[in-house]
């Protein structure tokens, strides 16, 4: 019974670079979140998805994020033109429900880095 | 002022204590409670989840909420070394698609044999 799987683990770009981080949710799961925690900081909510619909996007710099969860396939963060203060660990959690009762569980993280 | 104040520590204790971990919080509208454990450079995992105020036990892991005085806590029995990690509060609004946690910064724990 696999849990949230992210990948690639440990992500290095030069600025400039384009990152995309993976989320597989929990198999059973269709509601996917991700959270940045910056060194020393909380984590911090970026964006909640359903397959195919962005439901809430509150957390999400206005530029160069975005994020996806298609039909088929992982969840994928995507970050345009990297600079060094996107440094962070990026955390992708999974739901069965949306609901408030809903647990969610987390995947163990993708650690940027920004030469 | 924050939405989630949680002390950063680092708290360090002996074997065999009981830890006392504490958030408070300024938004009353919060009404699910819960407690994450991290180790280092791993994903938070979900040790206690509690909903409005009153208590509750798993182990040696007992949570309380007090929504009247907006204070969570987290107490270990027995702690261990590996308990050593650090802690984060977190919670959510009721009702509705609000999907996203509010988290503290996190307390970082580390237990002495």
């Amino acid at each position: 019974n696999a849990g949230v799987m992210q990948n690639p683990r440990h992500l290095v770009r030069r600025r400039g670079q384009e990152a995309r981080l993976r989320c597989s949710p929990m198999k059973g799961h269709s509601h996917v979140y991700w959270y940045r925690q910056l060194p020393e900081e909380g984590l911090k909510f970026m964006v909640y998805l359903q397959k195919e619909n962005i439901i809430d996007e509150s957390g999400m710099p206005k530029e160069r994020f975005s994020a996806e969860f298609p039909k088929e396939g992982p969840s994928i963060l995507r970050i345009q033109q990297v600079v060094r203060g996107d440094s962070a660990a990026y955390f992708c959690a999974s739901s069965r429900q949306g609901a408030s009762t809903d647990t969610q569980y987390f995947g163990p993280g993708t650690r940027l880095t920004v030469l | 002022q924050k939405e989630v104040e949680q002390d950063p520590g680092p708290l360090s204790v002996p074997e065999g204590a009981i830890v006392s971990l504490n958030c408070t919080y300024s938004n009353s509208a919060f009404q699910y409670f819960m407690w994450y454990r991290q180790y280092s450079r791993k994903g938070p995992e979900l040790l206690m989840y509690t909903y409005s105020s009153g208590n509750k036990e798993d182990g040696r892991f007992t949570a309380q909420v007090d929504k009247s005085s907006k204070y969570i806590s987290l107490f270990i029995r027995d702690s261990q070394p590996s308990d050593s990690a650090t802690y984060l509060c977190a919670m959510r609004w009721g009702g509705g698609s609000q999907g996203n946690l509010i988290f503290g910064k996190g307390t970082k724990l580390s237990v002495k044999p």
